[in-house]
């Protein structure tokens, strides 16, 4: 049995661009979240998929979308990166209502 | 609105001392009151969870207990060792009705246990 992946590791970005970051499920899971976690701060909610619909949202604006594949993988996307996008995005995939586990996470720096 | 409150900010503990965070939750919903320990550069990785039903669960050297009219809960590490330097992380979510499940989290408590 697999963990949860994501990728890329770390990535570097220039204000205003575009990022796509991905995540695997691991095996069995159906339900994808992702976190975004600042430097110091505990994990902050950004929204969830279960079977490939939106299933709920945290307080971040439009720009940060979502999507969720037939095999449970999921991509998360930000349009017009900001500074304050520079963080650690995390996924964490469940069987909905079950214990979440995450992955690695990607760092994302923002300059 | 911090829904979730964590302390202390950090903890230094010797080495087979008990080591003891506290956290306290203001929404009366929650149902559901995991533990995560997070190394540096890694992911949050599940410790151990409780449910409302039980005061307290232990899992090896883990320990959480509950309170549920105080709204409070603790974990408490017993023989604390060097390998256990990380910062934990408390959360709560609600886990019935129809609920998407989000974590809510702690600021989280830098451990460190000196040898």
């Amino acid at each position: 049995e697999t963990g949860v992946t994501q990728s890329p590791t770390h990535l570097i970005k220039t204000r205003g661009q575009q990022v796509t970051l991905r995540c695997s499920s691991q095996s069995g899971h159906n339900t994808v979240s992702w976190y975004q976690q600042a430097l110091g701060q505990g994990p902050q909610f950004i929204f969830q998929y279960y079977r490939e619909e939106e299933n709920g949202r945290g307080n971040f604006p439009p720009r940060f979308s979502g999507l969720q594949f037939p095999n449970y993988s999921s991509e998360l996307n930000v349009n017009a990166l900001e500074l304050d996008d520079s963080a650690l995005y995390l996924c964490a995939s469940s069987l909905k209502g079950n214990e979440q586990y995450f992955g690695p996470g990607t760092r994302l720096t923002v300059t | 609105q911090q829904q979730v409150k964590q302390s202390p900010q950090s903890l230094i503990v010797q080495k087979g001392g008990i080591s003891i965070i506290n956290c306290a939750y203001e929404n009366t919903a929650f149902d559901y009151f995991p533990w995560y320990q997070q190394f540096p550069g890694k992911g949050p990785a599940l410790l151990i969870a409780i449910r409302p039903d039980v005061s307290e669960k232990k899992e090896g050297r883990f320990t959480i207990s509950f309170n549920k009219s105080a709204k409070q809960f603790s974990l408490h590490i017993m023989d604390s060792q060097p390998g256990d330097s990380a910062t934990y992380f408390c959360a709560a979510s609600i886990n019935s009705g129809g609920s998407n499940y989000k974590l809510t989290f702690g600021k989280g408590t830098l451990l460190t246990v000196n040898p």
